[in-house]
């Protein structure tokens, strides 16, 4: 399994966007790169999951670079509810087990 | 719908006790089950997983066990609890196939107090 990292703590203002890299440098070829967010007491949910290139929803982006070794979550504008832990995810190509990294505590301040 | 469900939400437990904590997965078959831990202001520890009934895999070698006598049911115990114990404990599940491969959804969790 890929192993992550990420910045531990990140500040930010509302309306700012927030950008967020994780390493992975030994990502398999068939290796998700999933991004989840979890609230204080409650489960992670998922955000954005890609595979390479950019992926982009309704509350994120994802940037994946040709080589994989890293990704970048992008929040647009902020908001103070978005104040959370951001974790970033590798695997599941052969392989069921899913360990977390760290995280990413980002704060939001008005 | 798939859903998960996880108890007790809440327990507060003496050192030495033993723990059952139960997780039941309804609409999906063949899930990959998970049980995750939280110490206060720390990351999520995989404790075990399992990709089938009987099958657990074992990643933090410790005072807790796991088993999945359904295909639906998974169950975190301890003989002997810990003060480290303590802790927010998440189930969940994985189903193959869907759209985002991979995906974790996760149950309410069980918080832990071991005094």
């Amino acid at each position: 399994l890929a192993k992550t990292t990420q910045p531990i703590s990140m500040d930010s203002y509302e309306g700012q966007e927030v950008n967020i890299t994780c390493s992975h440098n030994n990502i398999a070829t068939n290796d998700y790169i999933t991004w989840y967010q979890q609230f204080p007491s409650q489960g992670p949910r998922f955000i954005i999951q890609g595979y390479k290139t950019k992926v982009t929803n309704e509350v994120a982006s994802l940037f994946i670079p040709a080589d994989r070794k890293s990704s970048t979550l992008s929040l647009p504008r902020v908001s103070l509810s978005d104040t959370a832990v951001y974790y970033c995810l590798v695997g599941l190509s052969n392989d069921y087990k899913l360990s977390f990294g760290a995280g990413t505590t980002v704060t939001v301040r008005a | 719908s798939q859903t998960i469900h996880q108890w007790p939400a809440t327990l507060v437990q003496p050192v030495g006790s033993p723990l059952s904590l139960e997780c039941t997965v309804e609409g999906t078959s063949n899930p990959n089950l998970y049980w995750y831990r939280q110490a206060a202001g720390r990351g999520l520890q995989l404790l075990f997983y399992s990709v089938g009934i009987g099958q657990i895999s074992s990643e933090v070698p410790q005072n807790l066990s796991a088993s999945r006598p359904q295909d639906w049911q998974f169950i975190l115990s301890s003989k002997k609890l810990l003060l480290s114990d303590s802790g927010f404990y998440l189930c969940a599940y994985v189903t193959l196939g869907l759209a985002h491969p991979g995906e974790l959804f996760f149950g309410e969790g069980s918080r832990l107090t071991v005094l």
